[in-house]
């Protein structure tokens, strides 16, 4: 079946620190949507891309879709401990039904 | 206030037990969706129901059923069959017109 692969699974950075995680499709996707899970927390939905080559600005977070549309990057500018969590990336394949295919997640821990 | 609300937060059941978890919306949503998260992994969808009524299994049904006879409920049973239920389990709803999932708080069911 379709899978999509994420790395890295886990990320420890100090307070200040970049960070960035990339999701990648062997196959084109129809969009790419990026959602946060805090600890304990649900999925919470951050932005979606739809177009090739598209960049979304969310203050500190910069959102990528590749060229190609296979593949997707999230990166944090100066993180913060209120970023901590896990990062999902979820990619549409296109077609009716709207099923999200869900990236293995990349954990984010954030040290003072 | 509208959102999704799942309940309980915790369920515990011995094995050889169906559980039902229950899943309710007032967004006036569509399409509904039931997943599955295990410890530092993705999610994987179970099923999902794009209309009253009607419902098709995701990429891990086996060991659960669902029901949609109202739009805003869609329980999950998970049965005897499943042959490792303890997990977390998210709930989602889409309205359809786009695709970003709004999900529920999920419960956390063990099965000893």
């Amino acid at each position: 079946g379709q899978q999509v692969m994420q790395i890295p699974q886990y990320q420890h950075v100090q307070e200040g620190e970049d960070f960035t995680t990339y999701c990648n499709s062997s196959t084109t996707l129809s969009n790419i949507q990026w959602y946060k899970q805090r600890p304990g927390g649900h999925p919470v939905f951050l932005i979606q891309l739809v177009k090739s080559g598209e960049v979304k600005k969310q203050k500190r977070l910069t959102f990528q879709f590749g060229e190609a549309k296979k593949n997707s990057s999230l990166h944090i500018t100066a993180t913060q401990t209120t970023d901590v969590g896990t990062y999902f990336c979820a990619a549409n394949y296109g077609g009716a039904t709207n099923k999200l295919i869900f990236g293995t997640g990349t954990l984010l821990a954030v040290q003072p | 206030d509208g959102g999704i609300t799942q309940s309980p937060k915790y369920l515990f059941r011995k094995e050889g037990q169906n559980v039902t978890l229950s899943c309710e919306q007032n967004l006036n949503h569509d399409a509904m969706y039931w997943y599955r998260q295990d410890p530092g992994q993705g999610l994987r969808l179970i099923y999902y129901s794009q209309i009253v009524n009607d419902f098709q299994k995701g990429d891990i049904a086996e060991g659960y059923s669902v029901s949609r006879e109202k739009k805003e409920s869609f329980p999950l049973t998970v049965t005897s069959a499943q042959k490792n239920p303890t997990a977390f389990y998210l709930c989602a709803s889409t309205p359809g017109q786009t695709y970003e999932q709004y999900f529920g708080p999920g419960t956390r069911l063990t099965v000893t």
